[in-house]
């Protein structure tokens, strides 16, 4: 079975600093996808960045980047010119590519605070 | 398009009632998807459909639990009877190709 580890449960940055979020994950799959979804205290879920394994370019949007690291297993999520709006829960998922396999796996989640 | 619309937001319900929620997932979407998220478990597929079929059923917890979508248009979660330990936020997500939408998500609390 896939699993996703985020290993920090907590994270907080300065407001206009930036900001890296851990995600590793276990398969066997060679395609998939990767995300991240931000929760704040709204509770609702955003899709914030999306990645293809069969893609070696790292995703962008606008001030959100990741690290794919297929190799590696790792998905890192990267906040540029964190704003007060970011402070969230944030949670790294994963998708499987094919039928029977369309489930989102998510991580733990990390918690982060913006400090103005 | 309005997104994945749930109802209700909140639900506070005594224990030994039944408790229904209701998702109608976005337009063209093809799949529909319940999680339950709890401070103990995070975020847990309960089921999902694929053109209002069950795929995979395998997190409901219980008997209690059943869920059906008798069109694409709409979709529902039943508990019945509830217990407190069903307390937690209940989501509705619908994706097409492999990106997926969440709802607002229910609160459910049981006393």
């Amino acid at each position: 079975a896939q699993t996703v580890t985020q290993s920090q449960p907590e994270m907080s940055v300065q407001e206009a600093e930036t900001v890296t979020l851990s995600c590793t994950y276990d398969t066997s799959e060679s395609d998939y996808y990767l995300f991240w979804y931000k929760q704040p205290p709204s509770r609702q879920m955003i899709l914030v960045i999306r990645q293809e394994a069969y893609k070696q370019q790292n995703a962008t949007e606008n001030r959100f980047s990741v690290n794919f690291q297929k190799a590696a297993k790792s998905f890192s999520l990267k906040i540029s010119d964190s704003q007060l709006g970011d402070a969230a829960m944030y949670f790294c998922a994963y998708r499987g590519p094919n039928f029977g396999n369309e489930k989102l796996t998510f991580g733990t989640g990390t918690r982060l605070t913006i400090i103005p | 398009d309005a997104g994945v619309i749930q109802s209700p937001r909140h639900e506070v319900t005594e224990m030994g009632q039944e408790v229904t929620l209701r998702c109608k997932p976005i337009s063209g979407h093809d799949y529909l998807f319940w999680y339950r998220q709890t401070m103990m478990r995070g975020l847990e597929l309960l089921i999902y459909f694929n053109n209002n079929v069950p795929i995979d059923d395998s997190g409901m917890p219980e008997d209690r639990f059943s869920a059906k979508m008798p069109n694409a248009s709409f979709s529902t979660l039943k508990i019945q009877p509830s217990e407190p330990r069903d307390s937690a936020v209940y989501f509705c997500a619908s994706s097409r190709l492999y990106l997926a939408f969440f709802g607002q998500g229910t609160r459910l609390t049981v006393v």
